[in-house]
């Protein structure tokens, strides 16, 4: 079973302030995808990372796949009231696991005016 | 706005009952996987559709099955509801090609099993 862990479960911060979140595995992933889940809606995909030591930046965000392709970062700087939400990772093995993502349990995030 | 719609919004059933929940995938897209949210945890992989075929299956019972239509639309099916089913269920759309599987998500579905 191929389980990504995810930390810290909670995060809550004044606006401004910089964040990392992490996504940790011991297995290696074809792909890692980011995920922005509000309540009572679906995940909206942020960004895909498929390289090992890839980084990708979204404005503010800046995505980071481990070298060895089994974990992950998220980092927010300046982070506003509107980063609010659960941010999700998730990882696809590919092979006979092409197409089926496993997910880390989320972080949530508050952002504080 | 992913252009995954799917339906009903919110659902109360009893336990016992049997239910059917409907996605519509996005415009060029051929994959349709379900995902189990449970309240404070991350999205759990049900199954995945590709061509009107069960393309992988997680770990969940016979009781929850699925079908995908020629217009790439599906639908997940529950029988002898439990109370422990009662979560958001996600459809997610994806175009199968290349290395990686980008999978964009619907609104979901709130299942209540009292």
């Amino acid at each position: 079973t191929q389980l990504l862990e995810q930390s810290p479960q909670f995060l809550s911060i004044q606006e401004g302030e910089n964040l990392t979140v992490y996504c940790n595995s011991s297995s290696v992933f074809s792909s890692l995808q980011w995920y922005r889940q509000e309540p009572g809606e679906g995940p909206v995909l942020l960004v895909t990372v498929v390289t090992g030591g890839e980084v990708k930046k979204l404005k503010r965000l800046t995505f980071q796949f481990g070298d060895a392709r089994k974990d992950s970062s998220l980092h927010i700087t300046a982070a506003q009231p509107g980063d609010t939400g659960l941010y999700l990772c998730a990882g696809e093995t590919g092979g006979t696991s092409y197409g089926k993502l496993t997910f880390g349990q989320g972080t949530i995030l508050t952002v504080h005016p | 706005e992913t252009g995954v719609t799917q339906s009903p919004t919110h659902l109360i059933k009893t336990r016992g009952q049997q239910v059917t929940l409907r996605c519509s995938s996005q415009s060029g897209h051929n994959t349709v996987s379900w995902y189990q949210q449970a309240l404070g945890q991350g999205p759990q992989f049900i199954f995945q559709y590709y061509r009107e075929e069960e393309n992988g299956r997680g770990n969940f019972p016979p009781r929850f099955s699925g079908l995908q239509f020629p217009n790439y639309s599906s639908e997940l099916n529950v029988n002898a509801l439990e109370l422990d089913d009662s979560a958001l269920y996600l459809c997610a759309s994806s175009k199968t090609s290349g290395s990686y599987n980008e999978q964009f998500f619907g609104p979901g579905t709130r299942l209540t099993v009292l």
